[in-house]
């Protein structure tokens, strides 16, 4: 079962941030916070990672909870095009990705 | 650089007949990953090859499903026979193995009707 408890679903005004809740409560301390995302009939595309430290990269910041127990991936201005299921995974780096069924975030015009 | 690639893309077949999905990983990667997905919900691992060998295979379905990876590049699912249950996007992916971050990158899936 998955360890992440997501909204189902969010939507998002075109040119504002989207902020994406993900609750992992039972994490522990080797496991790291993942993100991917699912647009229509494509694979799951990997976003970002992170274990304790705010993380950003050229697609998303990843803030997490300073007792890691909750995280929120943030794009910083969202299209059209970031309409998709996202995902929240906690995992040990070695370990297979579980997937739960996700926050389908839609952005409007 | 060359994505996951995977063919078909769609296959319609009939309850009880066979299908093989075919895997091309990113060069240099050792791990290859198949995957199940059910409409309306996240991906299910079947199947995580390390080079040419079987790490975890407790999901897949032995009975009717069966992965190879020859070589420990390509790779080919199968089930025979074809279930309606089976009716699912097959998603092939790949990560180096290796490496402490071990970022799995994703096909674009096969989508499988059983009729």
């Amino acid at each position: 079962d998955a360890k992440t408890t997501q909204p189902p679903s969010m939507d998002c005004a075109e040119g504002r941030a989207a902020n994406l809740p993900c609750n992992h409560s039972t994490i522990s301390g080797n496991e790291y916070v993942y993100w991917y995302r699912q647009i229509h009939s494509q694979g799951p595309q990997y976003i970002i990672h992170g274990l304790k430290n705010n993380e950003t990269n050229e697609m998303a910041s990843l803030i997490i909870t300073e007792d890691r127990k909750s995280s929120t991936l943030i794009l910083p201005h969202a299209t059209l095009r970031d309409t998709a299921v996202y995902y929240c995974i906690v995992r040990v780096n070695t370990d297979k990705l579980i997937f739960g069924t996700g926050t389908r975030l839609q952005v409007f015009p | 650089e060359a994505g996951v690639a995977q063919s078909p893309r769609y296959k319609i077949i009939e309850k009880r007949q066979s299908v093989a999905f075919w895997c091309n990983p990113i060069s240099g990667h050792a791990t290859l990953y198949w995957y199940q997905q059910i409409l309306g919900q996240g991906p299910k691992l079947l199947i995580q090859f390390q080079n040419n060998g079987v790490v975890d295979d407790s999901q897949l379905p032995k009975d009717r499903f069966s992965a190879e990876r020859l070589k420990g590049v390509d790779s080919t699912l199968k089930i025979q026979p074809a279930k309606l249950e089976d009716s699912a996007v097959y998603l092939c992916a790949s990560s180096f193995g290796q490496r402490g971050d071990n970022i799995q990158y994703f096909g674009a899936g096969t989508r499988l009707s059983v009729l």
